[in-house]
């Protein structure tokens, strides 16, 4: 099961904004860098963001992340009909000494 | 441009073995880490096991933890999971992917091989 806790889904209209959240612990969170991953459907997960909020090349600043405690959230503004996927958090945890990802979190642009 | 093709795949009865493998291609793979993500059937993402780049030190998650193996062969640049004693629970699409060496994050991943347990 998950260590990390995410919303189910978000939605919003084209051109408005979502927030993610993405909930852990001190063990992983709180002590680790937070990366995000988009999975398109049928596809494999993509690296949104690393580092709590630096974006790979080739990300658009559409989509930003920040990390407070134990909890990181995924900002994606102007949002797009292309943005519809499943968006996962990840993180080492230090305690369990392995790779931990969130719930996963259903984004749809209505 | 990095590459990773995961192969080996397909239906297993409960209780028996199967190895995957992921060939890796434009990067110097006896440099990063590997680490094997797994998704059941409309499920989320279960990170599985990661192998040091110099095969040092090998993590598991707990549901794994005694029946499966991770390696890596770096002259042919290869990393592989061995999967033993598996369960129906075990079915999934199984991705590879590289670690970034930076943030402890995945920044490639490969197409992923279906492993099913049915019997």
């Amino acid at each position: 099961q998950s260590v990390l806790t995410q919303p189910p889904s978000v939605s919003a209209a084209p051109g408005q904004k979502v927030t993610i959240s993405c909930s852990g612990s001190s063990s992983n969170i709180g002590n680790n860098s937070v990366s995000w991953y988009q999975q398109l459907p049928q596809t494999a997960p993509k690296l949104l963001i690393y580092e709590n909020n630096k974006r790979p090349s080739g990300i658009p600043d559409r989509f930003s992340g920040s990390k407070s405690g134990t909890s990181a959230t995924l900002g994606i503004t102007g949002l797009q009909t292309g943005d519809e996927a499943d968006y996962y958090c990840g993180a080492w945890d230090s305690s369990l000494s392995a790779g931990v990802f969130g719930t996963g979190t259903k984004v749809t642009v209505l | 441009q990095v590459r990773l093709v995961e192969s080996g795949g397909g239906v297993v009865q409960p209780g028996r073995s199967l190895r995957v493998s992921c060939a890796a291609s434009g990067f110097t793979f006896n440099s990063y880490g590997m680490h094997w993500v797994r998704q059941a059937p409309g499920k989320g993402l279960e990170w599985v096991a990661v192998i040091w780049y110099d095969g040092s030190k090998k993590y598991y998650a707990d549901s794994v933890k005694g029946r499966f193996t991770i390696s890596r062969d770096n002259s042919k640049n290869t990393v592989y999971l061995q999967m033993n004693s598996l369960r129906v629970e075990d079915t999934a699409v199984y991705y590879c992917s590289r670690d970034a060496r930076y943030g402890d994050c995945l920044d490639y991943w490969g197409q992923g091989t279906l492993v099913t347990v049915s019997s």
